[in-house]
């Protein structure tokens, strides 16, 4: 099986723009996750989706938003960017619930200006 | 306030040598998690753990639920063992995922 594929693996905006991130799950997986990592915070959770509706929600602004299609891609948008918000998104799938092995994408490292 | 805790911060080991690195949690939890991060930022699960021992070649994790404590134990440590160990709770009053600051391990050869 194909792993977890995150697009795009770098972007660079600049503060004000908006910026969607795209996440293939595993094949069969139907619960993604989202987690942002900084230097300063460590991981965080984001929101985690399942059968494409918001089944949990981490402490983060309503600039951070999310979705997930029929076919379990997930995409997660960050609007008004502002420079904390760079950092490495990671993706994470895993069968039916969040609390089971998560297996994480490569990421996608956004570097706002 | 920080919901998971670990120690050390930064591990430096010879190869060959038997390393811990310890968890502490706050809150109650359905699930602990080990996981392991390379430079480059690929992140892969090693454990997840909910009660007694695992054991995976190498590496071994046990959780003790009523301290809330749980270890990563690293036998015959390799510089391929080289990378940062962070460990999850899945639970707490939002019922998500809480991470540790990370371990980041060095053996030198």
């Amino acid at each position: 099986k194909a792993g977890v594929t995150q697009t795009p693996r770098y972007l660079i905006k600049t503060r004000g723009q908006q910026v969607t991130l795209s996440c293939s799950p595993i094949s069969g997986h139907r619960s993604v996750s989202w987690y942002q990592q900084t230097p300063g915070q460590g991981l965080q959770f984001l929101f985690e989706y399942f059968s494409e509706t918001q089944r949990n929600k981490g402490n983060f602004p309503g600039r951070f938003s999310g979705r997930q299609f029929s076919n379990s891609r997930s995409e997660m948008n960050v609007s008004t960017l502002e420079l904390g918000d760079s950092a490495l998104y990671l993706c994470a799938s895993s069968p039916l619930d969040q609390h089971e092995t998560q297996y994480f994408g490569p990421g996608t490292r956004l570097l706002v200006l | 306030k920080n919901e998971v805790e670990q120690s050390p911060q930064n591990l430096t080991a010879q190869e060959g040598e038997f390393i811990t690195i310890n968890c502490s949690y706050s809150v109650g939890i359905s699930a602990l998690h080990w996981l392991q991060q390379h430079p480059g930022g690929g992140i892969v699960s090693l454990f997840m753990l909910s009660s007694g021992k695992k054991k995976h070649g190498r590496l071994i994790a046990t959780i003790n639920i009523q301290e809330k404590h749980s270890s990563l134990h690293i036998t015959a440590s390799h510089p391929r063992d080289s990378a940062v160990y962070i460990c999850a709770v899945f639970g707490g009053t939002g019922n998500q995922f809480y991470f540790g600051t990370g371990t980041s391990l060095t053996v030198i050869p």
